[in-house]
């Protein structure tokens, strides 16, 4: 079946500039996840939904980063004024929430770089 | 806050050895993630893990949830297995914490 799709798969933007990266998790799956990877390092967590709600995010840097999925499928990560700074691969992930631990799915990434 | 090691940090070995990557964690936990991660490629999971240990093909997962202490083995290396390794633990809730990673090159 689909596994997590994640577009674009490049963004290339100007600083300041707004973009939006979209996640669409396995069907189903009501537990979704953003993280961010910098060249060498492993994946650092933003935000993650359970359902339509954020649950947890305490990982996005600053105002500056805003995510949503309201309709507890899609979710949509917001940058606005983007910084160099900013520049990673941001992965999504997916899950079921069940009684105990469930495996993770993972998007291939979006790779934003700010110039 | 669980804080993840692992173990080496670079990796460089001949097709056919056999390689173990370890991780430790600082927190006691319910699951344990071992993942893939190509070079310009997505994470693929490798094994869940919350005790004993699994197998799946060429690839070995260990756990021992006493000492906090996890392994991934590779038998029979190959090329194709270069790759960066993590391992990912539950922080708090549902949320997770992946280790350094282990980037593993394997020369024909």
């Amino acid at each position: 079946g689909a596994g997590v799709s994640q577009t674009p798969s490049n963004k290339v933007t100007e600083k300041g500039k707004y973009v939006e990266l979209r996640c669409d998790p396995i069907s189903g799956h009501t537990a979704l996840y953003w993280y961010r990877q910098s060249l060498g390092q492993g994946p650092e967590f933003l935000i993650y939904f359970q359902g339509t709600g954020a649950a947890d995010d305490s990982g996005l840097p600053n105002d500056r980063f805003f995510a949503v999925r309201p309709e507890g499928s899609v979710s949509t990560l917001k940058i606005q004024r983007t910084e160099r700074g900013d520049s990673a691969v941001y992965l999504c992930a997916s899950s079921l929430l069940g009684q105990g631990p469930t495996p993770l799915h993972f998007g291939n990434g979006t790779r934003l770089t700010v110039t | 806050k669980n804080e993840v090691e692992q173990s080496p940090q670079n990796l460089t070995a001949q097709e056919g050895e056999f390689i173990t990557i370890n991780c430790s964690y600082s927190v006691g936990i319910s699951a344990l993630h071992w993942l893939q991660q190509h070079p310009g490629g997505g994470i693929v999971s490798l094994f869940m893990l919350s005790s004993g240990k699994k197998k799946h093909g060429r690839l070995i997962a260990t756990i021992n949830i006493q000492e906090k202490h996890s392994s991934l083995h590779i038998t029979a290396s190959h090329p194709r297995d270069s790759a960066v390794y993590i391992c990912a633990v539950p922080a708090d809730g549902q949320n997770f914490v992946f280790g350094p990673g282990t980037r593993l090159s394997v020369l024909p």
